[in-house]
């Protein structure tokens, strides 16, 4: 079965410093994988998604993420924080037409 | 083209009572998915269907239930409110064979 981990419910960075959400998944091949972030009283909105195309993925808002097969990970990176993108962050997994599998979130502060 | 729209947006029920949410995905995309969120069980899936039949169900009890009308517009039914259910009820819609999924702003259900 696919899951999710993400490791660090609250991660706290300053404005101007680099912010790495961590994300584990289980399963037996490699599945989409997606970053969305939510910010209070609101849906989902997709960050980015990995679809087997490239292992470096760019998203919306400087976010990237870098899949890596070896590690099972699916980390999620900015390399200057803004103090617009504190918000709960999801990393999810999803496999053909199975239900999208959602990790506990991140919640994201930035210090100004 | 319009995004996901979800009617009503809050929503205060006593328990014992029923409700009614609405979801209307974004034009072309006939798969609907509906997640509960809460703060202590996350994210988790409910059901999804595809031209008017449930492809997937999650582990809930049998008085959550949905459907979908031909025009893909999806309802969720939950009878016999219980304290527990509220929650941010979040509809979400994919193209047939694209893994991502957009989400809606959320149905807040408070029950008393």
């Amino acid at each position: 079965a696919q899951s999710v981990t993400q490791l660090g419910s609250h991660v706290s960075v300053s404005e101007g410093a680099l912010v790495l959400l961590r994300c584990n998944y289980s399963s037996s091949v490699p599945p989409y994988l997606f970053w969305y972030v939510q910010y209070p009283n609101q849906g989902l909105q997709l960050l980015l998604k990995y679809t087997s195309a490239a292992t470096l993925v760019k998203g919306i808002n400087g976010f990237e993420a870098e899949f890596k097969k070896s590690e099972t990970s699916f980390h999620l990176t900015k390399p200057s924080a803004h103090m617009s993108d504190a918000a709960e962050y999801f990393c999810a997994v999803r496999k053909n037409n199975n239900d999208m599998r959602f990790g506990a979130g991140t919640r994201l502060t930035v210090k100004p | 083209k319009a995004g996901v729209t979800q009617t009503p947006r809050y929503l205060i029920k006593t328990r014992g009572q029923q409700v009614t949410l609405s979801c209307s995905p974004i034009s072309g995309h006939r798969s609907v998915s509906w997640y509960q969120q809460t703060p202590g069980q996350g994210l988790q899936f409910l059901f999804e269907y595809f031209s008017e039949t449930q492809r997937n169900k999650g582990n809930f009890p049998g008085r959550f239930s949905g459907r979908q009308f031909s025009n893909s517009r999806s309802e969720m039914n939950v009878s016999t409110l219980e304290l527990g259910d509220s929650a941010l009820y979040l509809c979400a819609s994919s193209l047939e064979g694209s893994a991502e999924q957009f989400f809606g702003p959320g149905t807040r259900l408070t029950v008393l």
